[in-house]
């Protein structure tokens, strides 16, 4: 079956630490988009990608970092730069970039500091 | 920038009986597309309706359809005949193509549904 696999499901970071969050799709989609969602809140746009090796930045891209290498594979660091990376961290992805083609997102990395 | 507001943090309803969760948004383009997604406890998003703003019907997907009007900037998400697996929260979600298709979520309303 085609869709979002992210890993790890849970992520602990010491102080200082840059970690990376893995997002891998096979729907062949072009775009592809990072969330990060505080407690009781909605998703935030981090990252966004709508072909290889480009990307923008988001709302709150500040202490992260992504690459887009390959079609199916859109990673995000968090960097020390982040002072407060606590948060649930989804990634989504599109076919095209028609904006009425709905977004399907994977399960989810929860981050939290050790 | 554009912004989505859902007024209603929480929301209950009982089994069987309708709701509507209300939503409202600003921007000032008149080509865009509104969605809502639902989030149960697993956290998985789950894609519920969508709607394009070209078009003046509104949507429809089973038990859920929306009330779009795009003169007052509203969309708000009617669900009839209301279940138990419909408790979650609720976002609604704006995009526009020409912006790379990223979305713009409002702060979602969570749906208690009573047995």
């Amino acid at each position: 079956d085609g869709g979002i696999t992210q890993s790890p499901k849970y992520l602990f970071r010491k102080e200082g630490q840059n970690v990376t969050l893995s997002c891998e799709q096979n729907l062949n989609h072009d775009a592809m988009y990072w969330y990060r969602q505080d407690p009781g809140q909605g998703l935030r746009l981090i990252y966004y990608s709508q072909i290889v090796n480009d990307f923008q930045k988001g709302d709150i891209a500040e202490g992260y970092s992504v690459s887009r290498e390959k079609k199916e594979s859109f990673p995000l660091t968090v960097t020390s730069a982040q002072k407060n990376p606590t948060a649930f961290y989804l990634c989504a992805s599109i076919s095209g970039t028609a904006g009425s083609q709905p977004q399907h997102f994977g399960d989810g990395t929860r981050l939290s500091i050790l | 920038a554009q912004t989505v507001t859902q007024s209603q943090p929480e929301m209950s309803v009982q089994e069987a009986e309708t709701v509507t969760l209300s939503c409202t948004y600003d921007t000032s383009e008149s080509d865009y597309y509104l969605f809502w997604y639902k989030q149960p406890p697993s956290r998985q998003m789950i894609l519920v309706i969508r709607q394009e703003a070209y078009k003046q019907q509104n949507a429809t997907e089973n038990r859920f359809s929306v009330n779009f009007q795009k003169a007052a900037k509203s969309f708000s998400l009617k669900i009839s005949d209301s279940q138990l697996g419909d408790a979650a929260m609720y976002f609604c979600a704006y995009g526009r193509e020409t912006s790379g298709s990223r979305l713009t979520f409002g702060e979602g309303t969570q749906l208690t549904v009573n047995p």
